[in-house]
């Protein structure tokens, strides 16, 4: 069973709307969560580390929920610039600073 | 700084021959990676380095070598090249439990 599994998508959206990403990773001990991105044939970059709290950044929310092993990313006002694979990462509890990276979700924003 | 290079960025390797790709990072991190991508695979973590002359495996070793000779470098090594190493192999470092920063890939193909 993957460690990280997210719903690969493809999320076809217009301009303006809002869309959700779901995220479940399977080790309890996992200490540190992040969503990153990844545009076509480049290198992922961090979107934004994901806090028990919640955490936002301009359009992007994400959340965590430790008892349920989720992780969200909220994105609002969807621009065409979204448009990219959204990788959930988990850091692998017995690997140090390791990181274990969902397949991804694709997200497609149309004019 | 140039942040993250991997060298070279494309390879066409036959089956049995040996190459090493090169990685290198200016931000003084400790940390360094290796990961490869497949279509529908997401990342999988190869080898993973907590410092100078350390190294340790990650989650799909086999047919890798790594050596981190120096901090600002790490080395990935196919001994024997196999048609299912073809790929893109990602170089990563960080500074601890934080942001990964990717290099651009090598894309890697073996005929």
């Amino acid at each position: 069973r993957k460690e990280v599994e997210q719903d690969p998508g493809p999320f076809n959206v217009p301009e303006g709307a809002t869309v959700a990403f779901n995220c479940t990773y399977s080790n309890s001990a996992s200490q540190s969560f992040f969503w990153y991105r990844q545009d076509c044939r480049k290198e992922p970059k961090l979107l934004m580390s994901v806090y028990s709290s919640g955490n936002e950044d301009g359009r992007f929310t994400a959340q965590l929920n430790r008892a349920s092993q989720y992780i969200s990313l909220l994105i609002r006002d969807s621009k065409l610039s979204d448009s990219a694979t959204y990788l959930c990462v988990v850091n692998l509890a017995d690997s140090g600073y390791a990181l274990n990276f969902g397949k991804g979700t694709s997200l497609l924003v149309t004019p | 700084n140039a942040g993250v290079t991997q060298t070279p960025k494309f390879r066409v390797l036959k089956t049995g021959q040996s190459m090493t790709l090169l990685c290198a990072q200016d931000m003084n991190h400790e940390y360094m990676y290796w990961y490869r991508q497949d279509p529908g695979m997401g990342l999988r973590l190869i080898h993973y380095s907590v410092g100078e002359g350390t190294t340790a495996k990650g989650e799909v070793p086999d047919g890798y070598n790594v050596s981190r000779l120096k901090k600002q470098n790490f080395l990935l090594g196919l001994e024997s090249a196999a048609p299912s190493q073809t790929s893109v192999y990602f170089c990563a470092s960080s500074y601890g439990l934080d942001t990964q920063y990717f290099g651009p890939g090598t894309r890697l193909t073996v005929l």
